[in-house]
């Protein structure tokens, strides 16, 4: 398996720019976290999915940021519009079944708005 | 909310040296967790602790679950070069929401050869 697929690798954006942040997670994994990681607060978990359905996104910032699950392979996170705060690495995960223990992460995307 | 405390941030130490990072909570976790990030990666899973007082070993790794449930410890043995990266302490409840992975803030260490 490839494990937990993110993309791109890095993004550098002017501000007030839309980004989108793909992930495709690990194939029958029902379970998908969306994660930010800066130096000043670590991980945060943004927001996660079971079976495609958004369950919690109480982590989500604000408003400018959105994510979508369409299908089981693929998820974005949206940042509209972009601010220089929102630099940081942006990791999603995911894991088979509630009750399993630990995730997997992808490598994630270092984002830079300028 | 929950936190986790974790300590220290960061270590220098001498290749070959042992190494002891720990983590406590204000609440109990069902399962802990030792993660570590290389540098450009995702955190990657160590070891994985499901009761309390369990001591589970993965090479030169041990880990502890507390008897409280409320702390973990990881240590390392004998360090190498590519044991440097950041180390993440993480805390899971389950039977709840998947989403209550906690983490701690990390400790970096760096190994001189």
């Amino acid at each position: 398996d490839a494990g937990v697929i993110q993309s791109p690798r890095h993004e550098v954006t002017e501000m007030g720019q839309e980004v989108t942040l793909r992930c495709k997670p690990i194939s029958g994994h029902d379970y998908l976290f969306w994660y930010r990681q800066t130096m000043m607060r670590g991980l945060e978990l943004l927001i996660y999915f079971n079976n495609n359905v958004p369950i919690d996104d109480s982590g989500m910032p604000e408003d400018r940021f959105s994510a979508k699950m369409p299908n089981a392979s693929f998820s974005t996170l949206k940042i509209q519009p972009s601010e220089p705060r929102d630099s940081a690495v942006y990791f999603c995960a995911s894991i088979i079944r509630q009750g399993a223990f630990g995730y997997t992460f992808g490598s994630g995307t270092r984002l830079t708005v300028v | 909310g929950q936190q986790l405390n974790q300590s220290p941030q960061s270590m220098f130490i001498q290749e070959g040296e042992d190494v002891s990072m720990n983590c406590t909570s204000s609440s109990i976790f069902n399962t802990w967790l030792w993660y570590k990030q290389d540098p450009g990666e995702g955190p990657v899973l160590l070891i994985a602790l499901y009761k309390a007082g369990e001591l589970t070993s993965n090479g030169r790794l041990t880990a502890q679950f507390g008897i409280t449930r409320k702390d973990s410890f990881l240590n390392i043995s004998a360090s190498i070069p590519s044991d440097v990266g950041i180390y993440f302490c993480a805390g899971q409840n389950y039977g709840g929401s998947q989403g209550n992975l906690i983490f701690g803030k990390g400790t970096k260490l760096s190994v001189k050869p």
